[in-house]
């Protein structure tokens, strides 16, 4: 069936990085466009942005430029998201999601992310 | 931005009873090509989003039939006939017109 699994839980200091992939499954990988939201701890939903697995074109949310890095293997069918810098305000779980026509029909399972000293 | 404005934020019903959810946007989400860029989606507890409504009227598969969304341009609705037990979690509408961006949340809860 169609799916998307993430990656596992992580902890991170503050300053570093963290890298959350995304493989696909059920489906042809560079179809749809991969985007990728956050849930910060008893929070709404934030979009950081999105891949296109075909061709790597990325687009993402103006808030993130310059801290968010999104790429993609279609070899192993998998995207991944990148966030450099964090601090204590990234913590949330991050999931990616396809968008398929105009909609996220199929969301991956979250992965979360705790960043703490 | 495009911001989505949800009420109410809270909302207890009954089971058997109706309930409205109601999104606002501050542009037009009313695209040249006569399609609305609304989409409602459900989080149950402990769960990833899932989508309920796209296009701000059209149900996903396997939705049931008594979810049901309506509007246009800047005002829109989602409306549960009558309430079940599983339709508890947090309802979210999300403009894909342009960067997308995501209501507040409305939380629904069993009485």
């Amino acid at each position: 069936q169609v799916q998307l699994v993430q990656s596992g839980a992580e902890v991170k200091r503050p300053g570093a990085s963290v890298r959350v992939s995304c493989k696909a499954s059920g489906y042809s990988f560079t179809d749809c466009l991969i985007h990728w939201v956050r849930q910060a701890p008893g929070q709404g939903l934030e979009w950081l942005g999105w891949i296109n697995p075909d061709g790597g074109a990325t687009n993402r949310a103006q808030k993130f430029q310059g801290r968010v890095t999104m790429t993609s293997d279609t070899s192993i069918s998998t995207a991944y998201m990148e966030l450099s810098r964090l601090t204590s305000d990234d913590t949330a779980v991050f999931y990616c999601a396809r968008k398929k026509d105009s909609t996220y029909d199929i969301w991956g399972q979250g992965t979360m992310v705790t960043v703490s000293s | 931005d495009i911001v989505l404005t949800q009420s109410p934020l809270s909302l207890p019903v009954t089971p058997g009873e109706p309930a409205s959810i109601s999104c606002r946007s501050s542009q037009s989400l009313l695209y040249t090509d006569g399609k609305n860029y609304l989409d409602w989606y459900l989080q149950k507890p402990g769960q990833s989003p899932k989508l309920l409504i796209y296009l701000g009227s059209n149900r996903a598969s396997g939705v049931p039939d008594r979810f049901s969304g309506s509007g246009s341009g800047t005002d829109f609705t989602l409306k549960i006939s009558r309430v079940e037990a599983e339709d508890v979690g947090v309802y979210y509408c999300m403009q894909a017109l342009q960067a997308e961006t995501f209501g507040q949340g409305t939380k629904l809860e069993i009485k």
